[in-house]
């Protein structure tokens, strides 16, 4: 198994739409988790933490479920905007500072 | 400065010289990481430095591949006798505590490097 595993897609989704990705990691001890997004030819942003509560960002929610060890995206009222690729990464180890590994990404295109 | 700093932005090198990848990260960051991105793959961990701690270099994929970072701040990447392989684009990032977004990391635009 993978460490960080991602549906690749592509996500193809009018405007409006809620859209959901999913995230698998393989290490039980990961304590930290990201979503990341990336825009063809420039460098990934963080978009949010993932917490054990779930989190929410306007129309971005993430959550995490530790026992079947994944993450997820959800994106509501879907914009043009939104269009991009969504990494999602993971920590190695216990500690929060140590390399996160990243899955290869989900592209989602959004179109009007 | 304001975000992570990277130079250059394109290299192009040929195949068997040596070349070297410099990152700046924000100021006050203490940890840097180093990664890769090959057309269409991935982020490809390469290593990790954090303060004065020995850096996980478990990511390099050779030892033709290795990374120093000097008082704590500035970090170069060196990659010996380049391959057609290492053609890829070379990203760096610091983390830094940053309240709600915990320990996420900030990269720099990268440096895109072709081998040929």
């Amino acid at each position: 198994r993978k460490e960080v595993e991602q549906d690749p897609g592509p996500f193809n989704v009018p405007e409006g739409a809620t859209v959901a990705f999913n995230c698998t990691y393989s290490n039980s001890a990961s304590q930290s988790f990201f979503w990341y997004r990336q825009d063809c030819r420039k460098e990934p942003k963080l978009l949010m933490s993932v917490y054990s509560s779930g989190n929410e960002d306007g129309r971005f929610t993430a959550q995490l479920n530790r026992a079947s060890q994944y993450i997820s995206l959800l994106i509501r009222d879907s914009k043009l905007s939104d269009s991009a690729t969504y990494l999602c990464a993971v920590n190695r180890g216990r500690q929060a500072g140590t390399a996160l590994i990243f899955g290869k990404g989900t592209t989602l295109s959004v179109s009007s | 400065g304001a975000g992570v700093s990277q130079s250059p932005s394109n290299k192009v090198t040929e195949k068997g010289k040596d070349v070297e990848l410099r990152c700046d990260p924000i100021s006050g960051h203490t940890a840097l990481y180093w990664y890769r991105q090959s057309l269409g793959q991935g982020l490809e961990f390469l290593i990790y430095f954090q303060g004065n701690s020995a850096p996980d270099k478990s990511g390099l994929p050779s030892d033709r591949f290795s990374a120093e970072r000097t008082g704590g701040s500035v970090s170069t990447l060196t990659i010996q006798r380049t391959q057609q392989e290492d053609s890829a684009v070379y990203l760096c990032a610091s983390t830094g505590y940053s309240g709600r977004l915990g320990y996420g990391y900030t990269f720099g635009s990268g440096t895109r490097l072709t081998v040929v």
